[in-house]
Parts: C-alpha cells; sequence; structure tokens
C-alpha cells in the first residue's frame, strides 16, 4: 500500500464550481500535510498546509483534514481556468516526505 | 523568503556527455536538499536525499554512480547526470529544508533535461 493515495483524475469541474480533491494516508501517526499545485512543467508550489483536525481557509481555498480517517482533502471555491493544474497531496511521517501522485484538475470556461 | 534557485532550467546535450545541475539555497542555510525525478504526466520521484557534509542517500533503483550529488555547503547541492543518454531525458527538480524534518520543502523551478 502507498503512503499517499490520490485518485489521478482528471477531475473536470465548470467555471465557478466547487473542486474537491482528496487524499489518503496510510500512516495513523503522519502529523503534517500539504497541498502543492503543479502546473505544466513547473515546480510544485505550497498552496495549503494543514496539522490539526478541521477545516483550514486561505481565500478560495479550503483544506480538511480528518486523522481518524485518515484522509486530507482540498477545496476549490469558485474554480478559475487558472487553477487547471495537478494537484500535489504531500504527507509527512517523522522525517519522511511523502508525496501523493497527484490528480489532474482541468476548470472548464 | 524559502527562495530556491535552480540552474540551468533548461539543457540539451549529446548522448554521453556529463552534465551538472546546481540548487541554491538563497535566503536561507539548506542542510537538507533533495533530488527528484518527474517523467511527463507522472508523479515527482525521489531519487535522493543529501545533507550537508555527508553522502546522500539513495532510494531504491537509483544508481549512485551515475547521479552524483555533491553538497558541500549549506547553500548549494550539485547533481551531475554522468555519462547521460536519451532515457534520462526527464525533469529534475531540487528541493531544500533548514534542517532535517522542518516542514514545507521548498522547490527549485526545475530543469528539463533533455539527451540527444
Amino acid at each position: 500500500q502507498k503512503e499517499v493515495e490520490q485518485n489521478s483524475g482528471p477531475l473536470s469541474v465548470p467555471e465557478g464550481a466547487i473542486a474537491s480533491l482528496n487524499c489518503t494516508y496510510s500512516d495513523r501517526v503522519s502529523q503534517s500535510f500539504f497541498w502543492y499545485r503543479q502546473y505544466s512543467g513547473k515546480s510544485p508550489e505550497l498552496i495549503m498546509s494543514i496539522y490539526s483536525n478541521g477545516d483550514k481557509e486561505d481565500g478560495r481555498f479550503t483544506a480538511q483534514l480528518n486523522k481518524a480517517s485518515q484522509y486530507v482533502s482540498l477545496l476549490i471555491r469558485d474554480s478559475q481556468p487558472s487553477d487547471s493544474a495537478t494537484y500535489l497531496c504531500a504527507v509527512i511521517t517523522g522525517n519522511q516526505f511523502y508525496f501523493g501522485t497527484g490528480t489532474s484538475l482541468t476548470v472548464i470556461p | 523568503g524559502a527562495v530556491v534557485s535552480q540552474h540551468p532550467s533548461w539543457v540539451i546535450c549529446k548522448s554521453g556527455t556529463s552534465v551538472k545541475i546546481e540548487c541554491r539555497s538563497l535566503d536561507f542555510q539548506a542542510t537538507t536538499m533533495f533530488w527528484y525525478r518527474q517523467f511527463p504526466k507522472q508523479s515527482l520521484m525521489l531519487m535522493a536525499t543529501s545533507n550537508e557534509g555527508s553522502k546522500a542517500t539513495y532510494e531504491q533503483g537509483v544508481e549512485k554512480d551515475k547521479f552524483l550529488i555533491n553538497h558541500a555547503s549549506l547553500t548549494l547541492s550539485t547533481l551531475t547526470v554522468t555519462s547521460a543518454h536519451p532515457e534520462d531525458s526527464s525533469f529534475y527538480i531540487c528541493s531544500a529544508i533548514p534542517r532535517p524534518g522542518d516542514q514545507p520543502q521548498h522547490f527549485g523551478d526545475g530543469t528539463r533535461l533533455s539527451i540527444l
């Protein structure tokens, strides 16, 4: 079983809709969780971090963490075509940093 | 803050040559740097973790004699692809953290390597 799993997609949503991206992880002791956005041909950029259960909001982005169920999600409200990218979930367990395979998101104008 | 510079951003060279990629932390000292490789439409694959002043730790399946990593200072790590072949063509990305276990990783802009 992989440490971090994401649906590869592609996920398509119309402009203005909510995009929901999900990630599950295997190790219960994982303590830190991140969402990165990666445009084609570019390196990942950090968009959200979350460390405790519940929701964390930053502009149009909301990260949700549920440690009991071992999942972390990212909601993008009012999706824009510029949000079209691959979204990588990353989890830290101890000193190890694990990336998911990424979910490709396309926002259709 | 936390800027990581990677150079070159794009390189094309002939098969059999060696290519060096630099990764610099510009505004912080990076005890630990990571090197990733990413093929088209695939996720990041960690190649190795380098700690300043010590030998890099390579992931399973990564040839240490082919991908030479040097982390001689707290702001610079280099990856040298030796005797590169077309199958080594890929997007190479470095990241850095001030200390082991720090979070999150700060990524360079990546190097696109094309071997003819």
